[in-house]
């Protein structure tokens, strides 16, 4: 059965506190991984695919990285606007979808 | 319109009711979800259309009907629901291909069951 572990649960920053959040995957025959950031109360917003280890993704102060059981996300000088769950999903060879619990991020002023 | 759209964004409804709630995606994608999100738990995936045929349903209860009637949109018709379906209900689409696809979410519903 496919399985994604996500890490830390919830992650408190201060402005400008460069981190990483966790996305440990157990899948049979990987198709990709996904990074979402979900605001409260909307639906999930896609940021990244990453189809093979040694992938790595960037948008602004986001850097998606991949490797064979795992994936980061890391986050430089995160803003208060950076505050959201973020979700990890990888979709199997099969085609079906698992996501993660995902990780709550508060970046504090 | 752009994207994907839902509608009603909030419904209050009592366990004898039926009600429907509607996705559509404005963004040429053959493949569309249904999927449940409650409080502390994990997004669960109830149903998936691909090229409008129903491609999984994941036990989910007699309750929850859904019906997609061309690639653009989905339906979830709701009756007689219990409080435990209270919860937010996203439907999201995606273009099926041989590579993984990403899927993109519509704002979702908060479905509250008295």
């Amino acid at each position: 059965e496919d399985q994604v572990t996500q890490s830390p649960e919830a992650l408190r920053l201060q402005e400008g506190e460069s981190s990483s959040l966790n996305c440990s995957y157990t899948v049979s025959g990987l198709r990709g991984l996904f990074w979402y950031r979900q605001d409260p109360g909307k639906g999930p917003e896609f940021l990244f695919t990453l189809y093979s280890a040694g992938e790595e993704k960037e948008k602004e102060r986001l850097k998606a990285t991949l490797t064979k059981k795992e994936s980061f996300l890391h986050i430089t000088a995160p803003k208060p606007e950076d505050s959201a769950t973020y979700l990890c999903a990888v979709q199997a060879r099969a085609g079906k979808s698992t996501f993660g619990d995902g990780t709550t991020l508060t970046v504090k002023p | 319109e752009t994207g994907v759209t839902q509608t009603p964004r909030h419904l209050v409804m009592g366990m004898t009711n039926k009600k429907s709630l509607k996705c559509e995606q404005h963004l040429g994608h053959n493949a569309m979800y249904w999927y449940k999100q409650s409080a502390k738990k994990p997004l669960e995936l109830m149903f998936v259309y691909n090229f409008k045929e129903q491609t999984e349903n994941n036990s989910v209860p007699s309750r929850f009907s859904p019906e997609c009637p061309n690639s653009s949109h989905l339906f979830l018709h709701l009756h007689t629901l219990q409080p435990e379906d209270s919860a937010l209900y996203l439907c999201a689409s995606s273009q099926e291909g041989t590579g993984g696809r990403e899927q993109f979410f519509g704002p979702g519903t908060r479905l509250t069951v008295l």
